[in-house]
């Protein structure tokens, strides 16, 4: 069956430690993968999209790696702040059938200051 | 605002009411979704509108039907809802398989 899993439910970390969160899937052939940081009681919000045929993608103190042999991607925040405690989801696109995102269930990340 | 508008941000209604809920986008989008989001499970795609076709997740009851006037609104019209049908309803929109979505703010609904 397909599967997307977010590695833990929660992670604390302190301020200014690099975050690590953490993304696999089973039986998806993703073109893209997406992550979102989503506040209590709001919708998500986009940060960043990777493509199949990208490693790595960067934007400020995020970095996103994505690997199609591993089934895997990994999400950074570098010199975390109390600011990025958010819940943050991945999501895979497979570019055929029905013009949509899969979703995991998402990291709640705290920072702790 | 996200640019994706929702309304009415909270909703509590009776099991026997009728009720819509309603998302407008002036972005130049060409697709437009329903997710469900409930407590510990994944966002649930309830239907999608791209360039006027609709799908839909099979696994959808019937007391909840979308539509889709035109490519800047989208509305899902509620009916004999149940107790495990309250969640956060989300509405989001994107212009094509190369960007992410833009959601909503969201309408918290609560089944009596």
């Amino acid at each position: 069956s397909q599967k997307i899993e977010q590695n833990s439910e929660a992670l604390n970390i302190q301020e200014g430690k690099t975050a690590t969160l953490t993304c696999n899937y089973t039986n998806y052939s993703p073109a893209y993968l997406q992550w979102y940081r989503q506040d209590p009681g709001r919708g998500p919000v986009f940060l960043l999209l990777i493509r199949e045929n990208e490693k790595e993608k960067r934007k400020e103190r995020l970095k996103v790696t994505f690997d199609t042999t591993l089934k895997q991607s990994l999400f950074h925040i570098t010199a975390s702040q109390p600011a990025d405690s958010a819940t943050y989801l991945c999501a895979l696109d497979t570019e055929t059938g029905a013009n949509n995102l899969f979703f995991g269930t998402g990291t709640r990340l705290t920072v702790i200051p | 605002e996200t640019g994706v508008t929702q309304t009415p941000r909270h909703l509590v209604m009776g099991m026997t009411n009728k009720k819509s809920l309603k998302c407008e986008q002036h972005l130049g989008h060409n697709a437009m979704y329903w997710y469900k989001q409930s407590a510990k499970k994944p966002l649930e795609l309830m239907f999608v509108y791209s360039l006027e076709e609709r799908v839909e997740n099979n696994s959808v009851p019937s007391r909840f039907s979308p539509e889709c006037p035109n490519s800047s609104h989208l509305f899902l019209h509620l009916h004999t809802l149940q107790p495990e049908d309250s969640a956060l309803y989300l509405c989001a929109s994107r212009k094509d398989r190369t960007y992410g979505y833009t959601f909503g703010s969201g309408t918290r609904l609560t089944v009596v």
